[in-house]
């Protein structure tokens, strides 16, 4: 399966953006997902695991969640800072595929 | 502080060798799996190798099975990624990972600063 994003959305600071990730077949209840965030010139850290777990030190203006209804998964940042300007990730897994990653969307803060 | 530094990357022909190293340390090495991600500029990671904690178990991405081998030394904290016959399209930056079990899923936590190879 495959995992699609869109290639770019931008937002001023103080508002609210949400990155989409469509799976291309099977449910995307049947396996976790898991966001990363890159900065430019850094490597990706995790930012939210397991859909909508936070691990410890990310803040709560990032949340996670799915939707049945568009097999998709989504990240939502809130208060959006200069900070969250970076490549964000979302990965999920089947039987036979244990680490499959989209193709990432560029978060803008204008 | 967990550290994950990668080394042994650089220019290789094609249909060349090389093999990278990663040393760890902050953490109980011995109980974590361990995995290579890479990623070509632009681009999504995409996972390479894993190896679990005591090296018994190891998994690969399809494609590059019989040209990669991971494997571990937990007495030196080290984890090792072996590829051969390489190719250009394998350019790109390696990173060594840890893995993390969650209640379900399993998730990369801590990723080096990865490692450049570019295959010519």
């Amino acid at each position: 399966f495959t995992l699609t994003q869109p290639h770019s959305v931008s937002e001023s600071p103080g508002k609210t953006v949400t990155i989409s990730c469509t799976r291309s077949s099977g449910s995307i209840a049947s396996t976790y997902v898991q966001w990363y965030q890159q900065r430019p010139g850094y490597s990706p850290k995790i930012v939210i695991f397991e859909d909508d777990q936070r691990p410890s030190g990310v803040p709560d203006r990032f949340s996670g969640s799915i939707d049945t209804s568009s097999n998709s998964a989504s990240l939502t940042i809130s208060g959006l800072r200069t900070e969250d300007e970076a490549d964000y990730y979302c990965q999920s897994y089947d039987s036979t595929n244990p680490y499959v990653f989209g193709g990432g969307t560029k978060v803008t803060v204008l | 502080e967990v550290q994950l530094v990668e080394s042994g990357g650089g220019l290789v022909q094609r249909g060349g060798s090389l093999t990278l190293s990663c040393s760890a340390s902050g953490f109980n090495f011995d109980i974590f799996p361990m995995n290579w991600v890479r990623q070509t500029p632009g681009k999504g990671p995409e996972w390479v190798a894993s190896i679990s904690h005591s090296g018994s178990d190891t998994h690969y991405e399809d494609s590059l099975k019989g040209r990669f081998t991971i494997s571990r030394d937990n007495a030196r904290s080290s984890v090792y990624l072996q590829m051969n016959n390489l190719r250009e399209e394998d350019t790109s930056v390696y990173f060594c990972v840890r893995s993390i079990v969650a209640t379900a899923a399993v998730y990369f936590d801590h990723w080096g600063q990865g490692a450049l190879v570019t295959v010519s």
